[in-house]
């Protein structure tokens, strides 16, 4: 099936800094992809739709200034966590899709301190 | 709008024994049916799809589920589990096969005992 990848697994940081995420589709083209939140014991939570050329569309609530999303190629899409606080830590998920399904990536665990 | 429901949280289940997961949906519109594992500490694995044709799908690893479009349900069986099959399982739904937004459910965690 088709691999996604996500960098980095996990990270750490303090809080007030920047974190930036990066999500790939290995063996195919993307030219949208999509970013989740994760919140423990719960189900995904879409943030945004990164569209490859142009914008991205946020979810109502998303702070887009605060997540930014960048779809610089067809197979790679990057999303910022700016001034990052505790309560933006959770597990962050991109996916890809094709004609058949999404497929995602293994998920960042992100934790402010 | 779409919506998906799995109503159990948790479902424990003695290893070898058969299981099913609910998931019922709702949809104003033709639906596309998906089941998603997630293992512990990794992220999500698409298990099986229902885009359409036979409405019994199948996966490689002995799971099955069934569109049901009178009761708006897809649940998900096993006839017998192993260790190996404890994750937590989400069902989802699209209006657009897959391709676009895809609406999740809370999740089932399967739990299978020695």
């Amino acid at each position: 099936g088709a691999v996604v990848s996500q960098h980095p697994s996990r990270v750490i940081c303090k809080s007030g800094t920047s974190v930036k995420i990066e999500c790939r589709s290995l063996d195919f083209q993307a030219t949208t992809m999509f970013w989740y939140r994760q919140f423990p014991k719960k189900s995904l939570m879409l943030m945004a739709t990164s569209n490859e050329g142009s914008k991205a569309t946020y979810e109502q609530g998303v702070e887009k200034d605060k997540f930014l999303i960048n779809h610089a190629s067809l197979t790679l899409s990057t999303l910022t966590v700016t001034s990052a606080h505790p309560e933006d830590s959770s597990f962050y998920i991109c996916s890809a899709p094709t004609l058949a399904a999404q497929y995602f990536g293994p998920g960042t665990r992100l934790t402010v301190l | 709008a779409q919506s998906v429901t799995q109503l159990d949280s948790q479902v424990p289940v003695f290893e070898e024994a058969p299981v099913e997961l609910r998931c019922n949906y709702s949809s104003s519109v033709s639906v596309y049916l998906f089941w998603y594992v997630q293992y512990p500490n990794q992220g999500l694995q698409l298990l099986l799809k229902y885009l359409s044709g036979s409405t019994l799908v199948e996966s490689i690893n002995g799971f099955e589920a069934e569109f049901n479009k009178s009761q708006t349900s897809f649940h998900l069986r096993k006839p017998s589990v192993h260790i190996s099959d404890t994750a937590e399982y989400f069902c989802a739904v699209s209006d657009e096969g897959g391709y676009q937004k895809v609406t999740f459910g809370t999740g089932t965690k399967l739990q299978v005992i020695p």
